[in-house]
């Protein structure tokens, strides 16, 4: 069965700083791998997603998110943070083909929390 | 329409009724999920549709809970004989392609559910 693992429940970054939320997952196959962002009282709103081809990937709001097979991780990361970043990020993952474990399974969520 | 639009966004009920929360997906989207998310927590999957068909059932907790889409598009989520515990965040997603095709998926508002 697959399963998404967020480590860190929150994460603490000054203004312009580099930011790390942290994913590591597991499916059987090859994975693919989703970002989703929620702001207070709102649904979730998709950020990128890694499907085939180069391990770092590049989504909305200047993240971007980077795939290691070897360790079964899919980081976010922003270079310099904005206050406007602090919110719910989710991390999912789906296992690759049409079979019946194809779900969308979400992790259990990192808060980010930026200061000015 | 727009986005996808859930019914009744707010449903205070008191236990041992039956509830019934709808989902009127992005038209023209195949794939629709139904998850449940507590608060601060991350959604937990409990079912999802290809065009009419239910694909996965695993995620719902019990006997109590059922879901269909006859027609392919709007979608029903019914808990008989509600729990205390079945309070929490119900959120429903549509994906333009089948699941297989890895869409990203909206996410509507969501229907809070309270059992009294």
């Amino acid at each position: 069965a697959q399963s998404v693992a967020q480590p860190e429940d929150q994460v603490n970054v000054a203004e312009g700083n580099p930011l790390t939320v942290k994913c590591t997952y597991s499916v059987s196959g090859n994975p693919y791998l989703f970002w989703y962002v929620q702001y207070p009282n709102r649904g979730l709103q998709f950020l990128l997603k890694y499907i085939t081809g180069d391990n770092l990937v590049k989504g909305s709001y200047g993240f971007e998110a980077e795939f290691n097979k070897s360790q079964t991780s899919f980081h976010l990361k922003k270079p310099s943070a904005l206050v406007s970043d602090s919110a719910l990020y989710f991390c999912a993952v789906r296992a690759s083909g049409y079979s019946s474990a194809s779900k969308i399974i979400f992790g259990s969520g990192t808060r980010l929390s930026i200061r000015p | 329409g727009a986005g996808v639009s859930q019914s009744p966004r707010y449903k205070v009920t008191k236990r041992g009724q039956d509830v019934a929360l709808r989902c009127d997906p992005i038209s023209g989207h195949v794939s629709l999920y139904w998850y449940r998310q507590a608060l601060g927590q991350g959604p937990e999957f409990l079912t999802y549709f290809n065009y009419e068909a239910q694909q996965d059932k695993s995620g719902l907790p019990n006997d109590r809970f059922s879901a269909e889409r006859p027609e392919g598009s709007i979608s029903t989520l019914t808990i008989q004989r509600t729990e205390q515990r079945d309070s929490a965040m119900y959120r429903c997603a549509s994906s333009q392609v089948q699941v297989g095709d890895t869409g990203e998926l909206f996410f509507g508002e969501g229907s809070r559910l309270t059992v009294l």
